[in-house]
């Protein structure tokens, strides 16, 4: 039974093409997340959603835009996609928007072509 | 904004040396967590720090939390293979507040 589900694992595609990462926690969690890590590990805050109401937007391209249909969903769709957006997306949950751990997700490895 | 960083960034030990990463955050931190990522994986809640000066064991690794609140340490006792990873540690400024993770230290373990 995996906590935090993340479809698909691996994207390959091609510069310019819109593409939607979808993520789903079964814990039952308020709070959801996405990251971007890039090759050096770095682990970069995206968006992050708290009963379904975006609580933290950073500095990025507005090529990409987060989806909370429900709590215990969190897709990203990017629109026309970059070389630079080649990373691992990571979606996590928590139990609040407090100071509760984080469950992260497998991952999914985006390579732009 | 807050920032959080993690010396060192990369660390190469033999089996059965030890291994220690520090954290240092700009501002006083509410809490700390501490995070292990193995290769090809997600990164995994180990621990979380509360208190001043607190220290906590989990069979070989060993956190601390600095007096000041600012700093916080993991210290690995006779690595194995299987400590192999990237250790994250992540910072909230207040309660409640995001969590900022460090940038990671990359470990790697000789056998």
């Amino acid at each position: 039974d995996t906590a935090v589900s993340q479809t698909p694992k691996y994207l390959v595609t091609q510069m310019g093409n819109d593409k939607s990462i979808k993520c789903e926690q079964n814990l039952g969690h308020d709070t959801m997340y996405w990251y971007k890590q890039d090759s050096k590990k770095f682990l970069k805050i995206m968006f992050s959603y708290n009963n379904k109401e975006l609580i933290i937007n950073e500095t990025v391209p507005n090529r990409f835009s987060p989806k909370s249909p429900d709590k215990a969903h969190l897709n990203l769709h990017i629109n026309s996609l970059e070389l630079g957006d080649s990373a691992v997306y990571f979606c996590a949950s928590s139990q609040d928007w407090g100071n509760q751990p984080q469950h992260f997700g497998d991952g999914t490895r985006l390579s732009i072509l | 904004g807050q920032q959080v960083m993690q010396i060192p960034q990369y660390q190469h030990v033999q089996e059965g040396e030890d291994f220690t990463t520090y954290c240092n955050s700009s501002t006083t931190l509410s809490n700390i967590q501490w995070y292990k990522q193995r290769p090809g994986g997600h990164p995994v809640f180990l621990i979380q720090l509360v208190k001043s000066g607190e220290v906590k064991k989990q069979k070989r690794l060993t956190f601390q939390f600095g007096e000041a609140k600012k700093n916080s340490s993991l210290h690995i006792t006779a690595t194995q293979t299987t400590d192999v990873g990237t250790y994250f540690c992540a910072g909230r400024e207040t309660s409640g507040s995001r969590l900022t993770f460090g940038e990671g230290t990359q470990l790697t373990v000789n056998p």
